[in-house]
């Protein structure tokens, strides 16, 4: 079945250091595929994302290209800063909707921590 | 700037008791989903609802029974909770389905331990 595998953390970079966070996937097809943030005590936003391979998604500084040949969609910033400390989560759609719905299938998370 | 609402942030059940998260979306939404989140193991689907008056199972539903009378609600209930029940719930919704890059919306989050 489809399914997300992230690089395990937890991540701790000073401020303005790079970072990426790997993400790959197993799915049918071309899925689209997102980048989800998690602020402590808040529920998940849509940081970025992809509908298909080659394309660039961008938001805050992050950026993710969609790989096809190496199903990947890693997460980078050139420069993050201590507000970035936070749990992201790469996902994917599936190609095949069932009944309609979509229904996005995650990775097991990312905790980053960024020290001033 | 509602958007997904989710009611009641916080709850400590004991085993056996029932309780039902509501989850409200001003977006005029037509799909609406639970998740659970456990840690290490990213979210899972628990059910999902494609409209007013349907509801589907997901990946994880046992346990868990849902109910969507008005397109703007889906209520998750739990007829008697176990602790393995205790996760962080999120209600989630979005606009269409039609193709797989639509961005789907998240709320808070409702945090429940069941001791």
């Amino acid at each position: 079945g489809d399914s997300v595998t992230q690089m395990e953390g937890p991540v701790t970079l000073s401020e303005e250091a790079f970072l990426t966070i790997n993400c790959t996937y197993t799915a049918t097809g071309y899925p689209s595929l997102f980048w989800y943030v998690q602020y402590p005590g808040e529920g998940l936003q849509l940081l970025l994302k992809a509908t298909k391979a080659d394309d660039k998604g961008s938001n805050k500084g992050f950026e993710a290209t969609y790989r096809k040949e190496t199903t990947s969609f890693h997460l980078e910033k050139g420069s993050v800063q201590v507000s970035d400390s936070a749990v992201y989560f790469c996902a994917l759609s599936p190609l095949l909707i069932i009944q309609g719905a979509q229904k996005l299938v995650f990775g097991q998370g990312t905790r980053l921590t960024i020290n001033p | 700037n509602a958007g997904v609402t989710q009611t009641p942030k916080f709850r400590v059940l004991k085993t056996g008791q029932s309780m039902t998260l509501l989850c409200a979306q001003d977006m005029n939404h037509e799909y609406m989903y639970w998740y659970r989140q456990d840690p290490g193991m990213g979210l899972r689907l628990i059910h999902y609802s494609v409209g007013e008056g349907t509801t589907a199972k997901g990946e994880v539903p046992d346990g868990y029974n849902v109910s969507r009378l008005k397109k703007q609600n889906f209520l998750l209930g739990l007829e008697s909770a176990a602790p393995s029940q205790t996760s962080v719930y999120f209600c989630a919704s979005s606009l269409s389905a039609k193709h797989t890059g639509n961005t789907i919306y998240f709320g808070e989050g409702s945090w429940l331990t069941v001791v």
